[in-house]
């Protein structure tokens, strides 16, 4: 079975300032990553994926993911946060065989303060 | 192209009793799969349909039910509420199932409140 961990329930940074939410996995097989947004009452928002190839993928709105086998983790990360990037993030992984089911991590709550 | 659409936005029901949850799909896309977000949670995967068939099946109890209708659309049915099914309800659709590499698009959910 897989799962995912995020093990900050809440990331504060200033806004400027790089950022950087956490995530690790744990998968048979080789795994699909995703981050996901979500503003208040709102549905997922899809920010980028990982799926083979370069271990650093680039999403919308300027965030980024690192891949990162050894260590089974993919980091969200963005170079200069902003107050409106202040959301609930959630990164959910995929295996092979599992159809379209996603496993997601429990969330993590970026607070970018002016 | 309108994204995936849920209807209702909020619902309110009492314990025991019955509802239905509606989600259109992405125009172009045969796969709809349904999570239960409980407040403070990451989503939990329910069901997953494609062409009308249960392609997927979460830990949850038969009293969750779904369907899929010829124009891809789909309802999610729960029976016998009880207050720990309060929660947002997200469809989500994607191409094709079993595409592991596709993405997997959100609608805004239904607000699910049992009192």
């Amino acid at each position: 079975a897989q799962s995912v961990a995020q093990p900050e329930d809440q990331v504060n940074v200033a806004e400027g300032n790089p950022l950087t939410v956490k995530c690790t996995y744990s998968v048979s097989g080789n795994p699909y990553l995703f981050w996901y947004v979500q503003y208040p009452n709102r549905g997922l928002q899809f920010l980028l994926k990982y799926i083979t190839g370069d271990n650093l993928v680039k999403g919308s709105y300027g965030f980024e993911a690192e891949f990162n086998k050894s260590q089974t983790s993919f980091h969200l990360k963005k170079p200069s946060a902003l107050v409106s990037d202040s959301a609930l993030y959630f990164c959910a992984v995929r295996v092979r065989g599992a159809g379209n089911m996603l496993t997601f991590g429990g969330g993590t709550r970026l607070m970018v303060k002016p | 192209d309108a994204g995936v659409t849920q209807s209702p936005t909020h619902l309110i029901k009492t314990r025991g009793q019955h509802v239905t949850l509606r989600c259109s799909p992405i125009s172009g896309h045969k796969s709809v799969s349904w999570y239960q977000q409980v407040l403070g949670q990451g989503p939990q995967f329910i069901f997953q349909y494609y062409e009308k068939e249960e392609r997927g099946r979460g830990n949850f109890p038969d009293r969750f039910s779904a369907r899929q209708f010829p124009n891809y659309s789909s309802e999610l049915n729960v029976n016998a509420l009880l207050l720990g099914d309060s929660a947002l309800y997200l469809c989500a659709s994607v191409g094709l199932a079993g595409a592991v590499t596709d993405t997997q698009y959100f609608g805004p959910g239904t607000r699910l409140t049992v009192l």
